[in-house]
């Protein structure tokens, strides 16, 4: 199967940019995801991009895409500590019907 | 209604226990699933409905045995679970089960389980 990695920890400050990082193997994904999950909840679908796409501007989120690299990246402008969370990066499993989530970053913004 | 509703929060049982977990949507979503995660790790899929019948079953163990009663409800019922299996339960559902909707995923806030 597809390893998808990410850093496990993130620390900004309040008013900061926050960038979340994610590498992948599968070079034939059509669709790349970023969920969110704060404490004791389940996940919440932030943003996707499809894989003809560069960029996608969402508002306060920014993903990037390199697909030579196979890098995707999430932004978020003026970081809230509202944004406390774990973030997923997730990619379609090729040829079967399911995503497959990244090891998560926790992302920690202090006031 | 965007919501995915799961009960209960919280579940204790003992590992000679039967239970049940329930989920509920009612989006009109065709595809539901059912994942587990382990603290600091990343949701596992164990099973996908789609149209109420069973499309993937990940190789989970049959004292996990879900059932799909019609479009809006998803249980997994459990016995004689390990303690190995206390996790958070997570249901989601999508649009369809295949092409760029099946993974926008709502889920349901989770239940807690742990097993004596």
């Amino acid at each position: 199967g597809e390893d998808v990695e990410q850093s496990l920890f993130l620390s900004v400050r309040e008013g900061d940019s926050s960038v979340i990082n994610c590498t992948y193997t599968d070079s034939s994904s059509t669709y790349l995801y970023w969920y969110k999950q704060e404490p004791g909840a389940g996940l919440q679908l932030l943003t996707y991009i499809f894989s003809n796409m560069d960029m996608k501007q969402d508002q306060r989120l920014t993903v990037l895409l390199n697909k030579k690299d196979k890098h995707l990246s999430l932004r978020i402008a003026d970081t809230q500590t509202g944004d406390s969370a774990i973030y997923f990066c997730a990619e379609k499993d090729t040829g079967f019907q399911k995503l497959v989530f990244g090891t998560g970053t926790r992302l920690l913004v202090s006031p | 209604d965007t919501e995915v509703t799961q009960t209960p929060k919280h579940l204790v049982m003992g590992m000679t226990n039967k239970k049940s977990l329930k989920c509920e949507q009612h989006m009109g979503h065709r595809a539901m699933y059912w994942y587990k995660q382990k603290a600091k790790k990343p949701p596992e899929l164990m099973f996908v409905y789609s149209y109420e019948k069973l499309s993937i079953n990940e190789s989970v163990p049959s004292r996990f045995s879900p059932e799909c009663p019609n479009s809006s409800l998803l249980n997994l019922h459990l016995h004689a679970l390990q303690p190995e299996d206390s996790a958070l339960y997570l249901c989601a559902s999508s649009q369809e089960s295949e092409g760029v909707l099946a993974y926008e995923q709502y889920f349901g806030p989770g239940t807690r389980l742990t097993v004596t």
